[in-house]
């Protein structure tokens, strides 16, 4: 079945290091991604991943897919007051348009 | 560049009555999907379209549910007879539509309707 799964809420202190959890359903060529969502406002793509890779980093972010374990993480960085949002991780198996999205993440960052 | 918009930002309706919501996505965008997400919930598909292709309609939760688009212009999707259950803020997304590319899907900032 389509499922895809995060915690609820997370809450860490600004300057730590923030890492969102997500497991993933689908076993073939799957892109996996992460969203933000501000309040108020629709979603934005943060980054994805291909399942044929293992992590990708982009400036504060880390993506890393432990495929075994259908297991997706976004590590945030030196998390600011301005990542708390609510976090989607996302898959759509490659050749198709469905995206399914996880219930999503509130993340509060504590000043 | 214009990125996509959404009318009416907020939808207060009577329980019984018809809205109409609106999409306008990014020019050029081929595919379109909109998406509904209850309060403290995740996104639920709702229809896709793609070009001039038979829209993929399996997400829509009832039939008082429907949505059209011309071409690869607007689109609105529309609720009959709106229940409570109905109340929810409704997004909207376009994208370039390459099934094998990771394309990205660019979001509206949604319309929150309240069934009263």
């Amino acid at each position: 079945g389509e499922d895809v799964e995060q915690s609820l809420f997370l809450s860490v202190r600004e300057g730590d290091s923030s890492v969102i959890n997500c497991t993933y359903t689908d076993s073939s060529s799957t892109y996996l991604y992460w969203y933000k969502q501000e309040p108020g406002a629709g979603l934005q793509l943060l980054t994805y991943i291909f399942s044929n890779m293992d992590m990708k980093q982009d400036q504060r972010l880390t993506v890393l897919l432990n495929k075994k374990d259908k297991h997706l993480s976004l590590r945030i960085a030196d998390t600011q007051t301005g990542d708390s949002a609510i976090y989607f991780c996302a898959e759509r198996t490659s050749g198709t348009y469905k995206y399914i999205f996880g219930t999503g993440t509130r993340l509060k960052v504590l000043a | 560049g214009a990125g996509v918009s959404q009318s009416p930002s907020n939808k207060v309706t009577e329980k019984g009555k018809d809205v109409e919501l609106r999409c306008d996505p990014i020019s050029g965008h081929t595919a379109l999907y909109w998406y509904r997400q209850r309060l403290g919930q995740g996104l639920e598909f709702l229809i896709y379209f793609q070009g001039n292709s038979a829209p993929d309609k399996s997400g829509l939760p009832s039939d008082r549910f429907s949505a059209e688009r011309t071409g690869e212009s607007v689109s609105t999707l529309t609720i009959q007879r709106t229940q409570q259950e109905d109340s929810a803020v409704y997004l909207c997304a376009s994208s370039l539509g390459a099934l094998d590319r990771s394309y990205e899907q660019y979001f509206g900032p949604g319309t929150r309707l309240t069934v009263t």
